[in-house]
C-alpha cells in the first residue's frame, strides 16, 4: 500500500452536496484505477485513467460522476449531488504501465458517509 | 463485468489450522490471478499472485493451488494465526469484452482465526 495517497480518508456530505476524493499515484506510476466497496462486498471497478486521459469507464455511474486525472496534480474522482447511496470506501489503485496486473497497489482508502 | 466467484463467506479456523479459501473465473481472457488482504479500515494489500501456466506458488505460510481446466484456484492459509484474521479478495486481471484491462474481485471471505 505504500506509496498511493489518498485524501481525505473520512469525508461527510449531506445529500445534494459534491464530494471530491483524491489520489496521487505511486512515484514513477502513470496509471490510476478507482474503485468502490459497498459495506461487506468486494471492490467493483470503477475507472481506469493515464494522465489527461480516461482509459476505461465501463464501471462508472452515468450521472454525478466523474474522474480525471490532469498532466500535474493528483487524479481526483468526483461525485456531483451525493445520495445516501454513494455512502462507501472509495479506494485508489496504481501502476507504472498497463498489462502489468502484478503491479497495481492499492492506496488506504477515502470513506465517504453521506447523510 | 465478468465475475469472480468466491467462497466461503466468512470462515473460522483454529490457530494452528489450515485456512482454505476458493475462487473460480468464467473467462479465459484473465490471465493472472492476485489475492489480497485487507484489514478493517485499511486499503488492499496484495498478499500472493499467480499466472495460469503455474499450477501452484508459494510464499512462506500462504499458497496458491491453480487448476486451468477447471477455472478454479484457492489459497491456502498453513499454520494460521490469529494476525491473519482479516478479509481476503481473490482477483482476476485481463482483457475482456472491450476492457483496457483491470482487475476484478470476488466478495470476499472474512477469516477469523480463533487463539
Amino acid at each position: 500500500n505504500a506509496g498511493v495517497m489518498q485524501n481525505p480518508r473520512h469525508l461527510v456530505r449531506r445529500r445534494g452536496q459534491e464530494a471530491r476524493l483524491r489520489c496521487s499515484p505511486m512515484k514513477g506510476h502513470s496509471h490510476v484505477y478507482w474503485y468502490r466497496q459497498l459495506p461487506e462486498e468486494g471492490l467493483k471497478f470503477m475507472v481506469y485513467l493515464q494522465k489527461e486521459n480516461i482509459i476505461d469507464e465501463s464501471g462508472m455511474p452515468k450521472e454525478r460522476f466523474s474522474a480525471e486525472f490532469p498532466k500535474e496534480g493528483p487524479s481526483i474522482l468526483r461525485i456531483q449531488q451525493v445520495v445516501r447511496g454513494d455512502s462507501a470506501a472509495y479506494f485508489c489503485a496504481s501502476s507504472p504501465q498497463a498489462d502489468s496486473g502484478n503491479t497495481i497497489y492499492f492506496g488506504e482508502g477515502s470513506w465517504l458517509t453521506v447523510v | 463485468q465478468q465475475q469472480v466467484k468466491q467462497s466461503p463467506q466468512s470462515l473460522i479456523v483454529q490457530k494452528g489450522g489450515i485456512s482454505i479459501i476458493n475462487c473460480a473465473y468464467e473467462n479465459t481472457a484473465f490471465d493472472y490471478f492476485p489475492w489480497y488482504q485487507q484489514f478493517p479500515g485499511k486499503g488492499p494489500a496484495l498478499l500472493i499472485a499467480i499466472r495460469p501456466d503455474v499450477s501452484e506458488k508459494k510464499e512462506g505460510r500462504f499458497t496458491i493451488s491453480f487448476n486451468k481446466s477447471a477455472k478454479q484456484f484457492s489459497l491456502h492459509i498453513m499454520d494460521s494465526q490469529p494476525g491473519d484474521s482479516a478479509t481476503y479478495f481473490c482477483a482476476a486481471y485481463g482483457y475482456y469484452g472491450g476492457s483496457q484491462g483491470n482487475l476484478i474481485f470476488g466478495k470476499g471471505t472474512k477469516l477469523s482465526v480463533k487463539p
